[in-house]
């Protein structure tokens, strides 16, 4: 299966920045998912990301809040923008999941906004 | 109601039990059923993976799914410490890229 990178691990940010979070693969792959995960609730996808064209957003995710980038096969970002302490979560970067591939996830970056 | 259901445990259990873990569904639609394990600061970890109905084994770990009843388990055998951990069933259907859908993971404690 792919390895999926994520950087960075952690953070700690204050109200109103942003945070761009890299997600690089070791091999190249069509599809990237940006997913959150909130204490206690399932995996939410925020969007998926396909190389050469805009992300896909879920309902209730706009590009304004995350921006994303795909500029290769191999890598992309997510910009968590005017952060607010409920965007403190874990957010998690996949691939596969066409036909019989399962998905995959990287390690994930833990947000904390103050 | 929501799409997965899975029992947020925790649950306990001592070294050596065997472990049942158990999602049910309402989309009829869901063809592949995959169950994950996520430890404590990482990223959920594929552990099974089977496609439409019937049974799965690898090594302590047994996968079933029944269709008709809209009801996914995995079963631990021998269950150790190094077990301890969230585990998130997934679900999605057939056909080039699918929305997967998570169920909201039991915490299982092995305890020795």
């Amino acid at each position: 299966s792919a390895v999926i990178s994520q950087k960075p691990s952690r953070d700690i940010c204050q109200r109103g920045t942003s945070l761009t979070i890299q997600c690089q693969v070791d091999s190249q792959v069509t599809m990237m998912f940006w997913y959150r995960q909130q204490p206690g609730q399932s995996l939410t996808l925020i969007a998926t990301a396909n190389q050469g064209s805009e992300a896909t957003y879920e309902s209730g995710f706009v590009i304004d809040k995350f921006p994303i980038s795909r500029p290769n096969l191999t890598f992309s970002t997510l910009t968590v923008s005017n952060m607010s302490p409920e965007d403190s979560s874990i957010y998690l970067c996949s691939v596969g999941g066409r036909d019989r591939q399962p998905q995959h996830f990287g390690d994930g970056t833990r947000l904390s906004i103050l | 109601q929501k799409e997965v259901e899975q029992d947020p445990g925790p649950l306990s259990v001592p070294e050596g039990a065997i472990v049942s873990l158990n999602c049910t569904y309402s989309n009829s639609a869901f063809q592949y059923f995959m169950w994950y394990r996520q430890y404590s600061r990482k990223g959920p970890e594929l552990l099974m993976y089977t496609y439409s109905s019937g049974n799965k084994e690898d090594g302590r770990f047994t996968a079933q799914v029944d269709k008709s009843s809209k009801y996914i388990s995995l079963f631990i055998r021998d269950s150790q410490p190094s077990d301890s951990a969230t585990y998130l069933c997934a679900m999605r259907g057939s056909g080039g890229y699918q929305k997967v859908t998570f169920g909201t993971g039991t915490k299982l404690q092995v305890i020795p």
